[in-house]
């Protein structure tokens, strides 16, 4: 299975918004509702920070969304903050009982 | 609060066997419908599904990694474990346990703080 395709890196200014895609095929993210998200600072472990394409776990800060069209998922980052600035992972569900990431994306806050 | 702590050796030799456990503590593994699962991360790289079971045994595995892997659950210890079998270099990341509520298509939200891996001869 190949991993989803998120871009290597995006970057924004403080206070404004930033999208991130996830692409992948009709056999995972364009099959599913089951896409999430997770955001991961240097030498810690990922957490969770979106699910079901668009649930936003208890505690997330709804500056975070998500959405899904086709086979691209994404993710947007409102109101951008310097605490934004981490590597954030897709990942889905397949068609076939496993489980596929997305490649990750540096966020850069300038 | 559910806790999950890795363990097992930091250093391996080329085409043998990681063992790593993972201790879980705030929750039973055996008393919920939950999947719990392993992660990797080879250094500057991005993340990897391994596997998940569920509390009831059924395992599912990454394709990629084939027979080389076992995911299995010690109810008595409250524990998941993992094997990796014919290791390489390119086994060496941090391995992650976690957690996949049920229904959730394999999404992880609780998870262990890692445990650094090389395999070096």
């Amino acid at each position: 299975q190949s991993a989803l395709t998120q871009p290597a890196s995006v970057s924004g200014s403080p206070g404004q918004s930033i999208t991130i895609s996830c692409t992948g095929t009709s056999s995972d993210v364009g099959g599913t509702t089951y896409v999430s998200w997770y955001r991961q600072y240097p030498g810690k472990a990922p957490k969770l920070i979106m699910h079901d394409v668009s649930n936003r776990p208890s505690g997330v800060s709804n500056r975070f969304s998500g959405a899904k069209s086709g086979n691209t998922a994404s993710l947007t980052i409102s109101g951008l903050q310097a605490e934004d600035e981490a590597d954030y992972y897709c990942s889905s569900y397949t068609s076939h009982t496993t489980l596929v990431f997305g490649g990750g994306t540096k966020l850069t806050v300038l | 609060q559910l806790q999950l702590q890795e363990s097992g050796p930091g250093l391996v030799k080329p085409s043998e066997t990681l063992s790593l456990t993972c201790s879980v503590s705030g929750g039973s593994i055996s008393s919920s419908s939950d999947y719990w699962g392993w992660i990797r991360q080879p250094p500057g790289k991005g993340l990897e599904w391994i596997g998940s079971i569920y509390y009831s045994g059924t395992t599912y595995y990454n394709p990629f990694l084939g027979s080389r892997v076992t995911v299995s659950l010690d109810t008595a210890k409250n524990e998941l474990s993992l094997k990796l079998t014919s290791l390489t270099a390119a086994d060496t990341a941090d391995y992650y346990c976690a957690r996949n509520p049920p229904n959730s298509g394999f999404r992880f939200d609780s998870w262990g703080q890692g445990i650094l891996v090389t395999v070096s001869p």
